[in-house]
């Protein structure tokens, strides 16, 4: 089976921007999850969509917002965005709670 | 208190040597004990997963989880320089989410 696989791999923006990053999952996981990695905080959970509906989100604020297609690919999209939203955005699918599959990432800098 | 812990190193051990990480939680809802490899740059890749309490072993990797203690372990054997990565704890209660929290990730090396 093919990987998870997100787009684009690298982004440059400027504050105020926004920013869409892609992520397809593993053919046949119906959940997708988004993560933020810092050095600084870690990694820290943005999200989760199952079956086109969100049913978690983590402590982030409304400008980081997302959703998930039919086929179960899903974006999410960063609006304003600010110099601390500079990190690594990880995307995640799987098809049981105890094993979640990480794509490479999106490592978005702004400037 | 924080919901995981774990100690961030970094680690620093000779080729062969048998590795110990640790992660200790507070979250008695935790039911998946999860353990993902970090190479540099890369995303994390899932090592182990157990729902249970006792020992999971994997070829050089065993993990452990101690349920009573809330304390959660992976043993590296015979450990190799490409092993050196950072390793990352992750639990979730899979209670209506797949969510997972993690541990800040230990650095580990392996000096050949």
């Amino acid at each position: 089976k093919a990987g998870v696989t997100q787009t684009p791999r690298y982004l440059i923006k400027t504050r105020g921007q926004q920013v869409t990053l892609s992520c397809s999952p593993i053919s046949g996981h119906r959940s997708v999850s988004w993560y933020q990695q810092t050095p600084g905080q870690g990694l820290q959970f943005l999200f989760e969509y199952f079956s086109e509906t969100q049913r978690n989100k983590g402590n982030f604020p409304g400008r980081f917002s997302g959703r998930q297609f039919s086929n179960s690919r899903s974006e999410m999209n960063v609006s304003t965005l600010e110099l601390g939203d500079s990190a690594l955005y990880l995307c995640a699918s799987s098809s049981r709670p105890d094993t979640q599959y990480f794509g490479p990432g999106t490592r978005l800098t702004v400037l | 208190q924080k919901e995981v812990e774990q100690d961030p190193g970094p680690l620093s051990v000779p080729e062969g040597a048998i590795v110990s990480l640790n992660c200790t939680y507070s979250n008695s809802a935790f039911q998946y004990f999860m353990w993902y490899r970090q190479y540099s740059r890369k995303g994390p890749e899932l090592l182990m997963y157990t729902y249970s309490s006792g020992n999971k072993e994997d070829g050089r990797f065993t993990a452990q989880v101690d349920k009573s203690s809330k304390y959660i372990s992976l043993f590296i054997r015979d450990s190799q320089p490409s092993d050196s990565a950072t390793y990352l704890c992750a639990f979730s209660s899979g209670a209506g989410s797949y969510q997972l929290t993690f541990g800040k990730g230990t650095k580990l090396s392996v000096i050949p």
